[in-house]
C-alpha cells in the first residue's frame, strides 16, 4: 500500500497570504488528522477529519481551517499567514479499527 | 501544561547494547500509547503501541512497558543498532466521546548509537 502522501513538500509565502496544503491517506483509512511541528513548542494537534466531518480541533486560531472530501483526501487552509505560522505542516491517516496513525513526510512552511 | 513528558534530551549508547526511552504522563484519561521515530525533515514513523490494559508489548527489537500507576512508559530496544540514531517521541491519546485520534506528543529525546 502506498503511505501517506502530501502536497507541496516545501512552500514559501509572505505574511498575510493564505495557504492550501494537501494530503493524501493510506487507501482504506478513512480519519485524517493534522499536526504542526515547530521547534519551540513540538507537535501540536490541529483537528481530525473523519468521513468529511470534524470530529476533534486543537487549540489553534481560526485562521487554520480544514476539509476532508469524500475520497478521504483533506486539505487544510491557514489564511493571514503570520510569522510564527512557519512549521512543518504534518498529516496523519488511521483505519476505522485502528488508533494507530501513519504520518506523510510533510510540507515545510516558510513565512517571510 | 505539558501532559505527555520526556525528560531526557538526548541519549547515546553503544551498538549492540539496549537503549531505554522513557516518557511520562500526567493525565489519568490517556489510554492508548504510541512510540514514533523521526528524521530530520520527515514525517514520523510508527514504531511500537501498547493499550493501557496490558502493561507489556514487544515488536521485534521494540518492547514497551507502561505502569500505570506511575503514569510511566519506556521504549526499550535491544540490541541498538546506528540505524537507530534519530529523535524518539511519546504520544499519547484518550478515549474520549468524539475522537481517539488526537495525539499528544512529548518533545522528544535524540538517540544516538555509536558504533
Amino acid at each position: 500500500k502506498a503511505g501517506v502522501t502530501q502536497t507541496p513538500r516545501y512552500l514559501i509565502k509572505t505574511r498575510g497570504q493564505q495557504v492550501t496544503l494537501s494530503c493524501s491517506p493510506i487507501s482504506g483509512h478513512r480519519s485524517v488528522s493534522w499536526y504542526q511541528q515547530t521547534p519551540g513548542q513540538g507537535l501540536q494537534f490541529l483537528f481530525e477529519y473523519f468521513s468529511e466531518t470534524q470530529r476533534n480541533k486543537g487549540n489553534f486560531p481560526g485562521r487554520f481551517s480544514g476539509r476532508q472530501f469524500s475520497n478521504s483526501r483533506s486539505e487544510m487552509n491557514v489564511s493571514t499567514l503570520e510569522l510564527g505560522d512557519s512549521a512543518l505542516y504534518l498529516c496523519a491517516s488511521s483505519s476505522d479499527n485502528s488508533r494507530e496513525q501513519y504520518f506523510g513526510p510533510g510540507t515545510r512552511l516558510t513565512v517571510t | 501544561d505539558q501532559q505527555v513528558k520526556q525528560n531526557s534530551p538526548s541519549l547515546s549508547v553503544q551498538e549492540g547494547r539496549i537503549s531505554i526511552l522513557n516518557c511520562d504522563y500526567t493525565n489519568s484519561m490517556f489510554d492508548y500509547f504510541l512510540w514514533y521515530k523521526k528524521y530530520p525533515a520527515e514525517g514520523p514513523t510508527f514504531l511500537i503501541s501498547i493499550s493501557s490494559i496490558k502493561d507489556k508489548n514487544e515488536d521485534g527489537r521494540f518492547t514497551v512497558f507502561l505502569n500505570k500507576s506511575a503514569k510511566h512508559l519506556s521504549l526499550h530496544i535491544v540490541p541498538s543498532q546506528p540505524g537507530d540514531s534519530a529523535v524518539y517521541f511519546c504520544a499519547a491519546s484518550a478515549n474520549s466521546g468524539g475522537s481517539n485520534y488526537k495525539l499528544t506528543f512529548g518533545k522528544g529525546t535524540l538517540l544516538t548509537v555509536n558504533p
